[in-house]
């Protein structure tokens, strides 16, 4: 089934470790996206890439970095967690920038 | 700043209608989306309104002013199963997504 899977589906991280959330589509869309969602608040946009080999910071960018070096993968790493990062992450696809997104099943992190 | 508001929370009985409202202010205006969230789930799709007027899409419609920066979510005939949230988003002159905190719809029998 076509679709984006994001792994793993879940992970208990001490503060200070370094952890990449994995993000995975087969539906060639152009554009990714990963953005976190907390209780009370709008999803956030962390970082995107419009095409493979571009990424671009959104609204919350501090903390994390990406890489596209394939149309599939978008990785989002956490270089040294701390517990503001505890969040539910989503990753997401779109064939275009005018097409809706289609959001993988997300990542629930909890930073101790 | 760029900004969303809908209702946190709304309840309605089964078999009901109920209208979900959004107000928006963003820079600039490339279309509104509206997303179905249940709980511990993804968000998905439900409907895309980009002109004024009602786009009907069986028991969900989707309503926009952009003179007024208002749209709204119409949900006729409601089922136990669209319990969930059911997020607004923007897409700016940037083409970047603005997103409400989300509408938690509770249905009762």
């Amino acid at each position: 089934i076509a679709g984006i899977t994001q792994a793993p589906t879940s992970q208990i991280l001490a503060a200070g470790r370094r952890m990449t959330l994995r993000c995975t589509q087969d539906m060639r869309h152009n554009a990714m996206y990963w953005y976190r969602q907390d209780l009370g608040l709008g999803l956030r946009l962390i970082h995107y890439s419009n095409t493979a080999g571009t990424t671009g910071k959104g609204e919350v960018p501090d903390g994390y970095s990406v890489s596209r070096a394939n149309t599939d993968d978008f990785p989002l790493t956490l270089a040294s967690a701390v517990p503001s990062q505890t969040s539910v992450y989503f990753c997401a696809s779109s064939d275009s920038t005018n097409s809706p997104l289609h959001f993988g099943n997300g990542t629930r992190l909890t930073v101790t | 700043g760029q900004n969303i508001d809908q209702p946190t929370e709304m309840t309605a009985t089964e078999g009901a209608i109920v209208q979900i409202n959004c107000t928006y202010q963003t820079s600039g205006f490339n279309g509104l989306f509206w997303y179905q969230q249940h709980a511990g789930e993804a968000p998905t799709f439900l409907s895309y309104n980009v002109l004024d007027g009602l786009e009907e899409k069986g028991r969900f419609s989707s309503f926009l002013s952009r003179s007024k920066g208002y749209s709204y979510l119409l949900l006729k005939e409601l089922q136990m199963k669209d319990s969930a949230s059911y997020l607004c988003a923007v897409r700016d002159s940037n083409y970047q997504l603005i997103w409400g905190a989300g509408t938690k719809l509770i249905i009762k029998p």
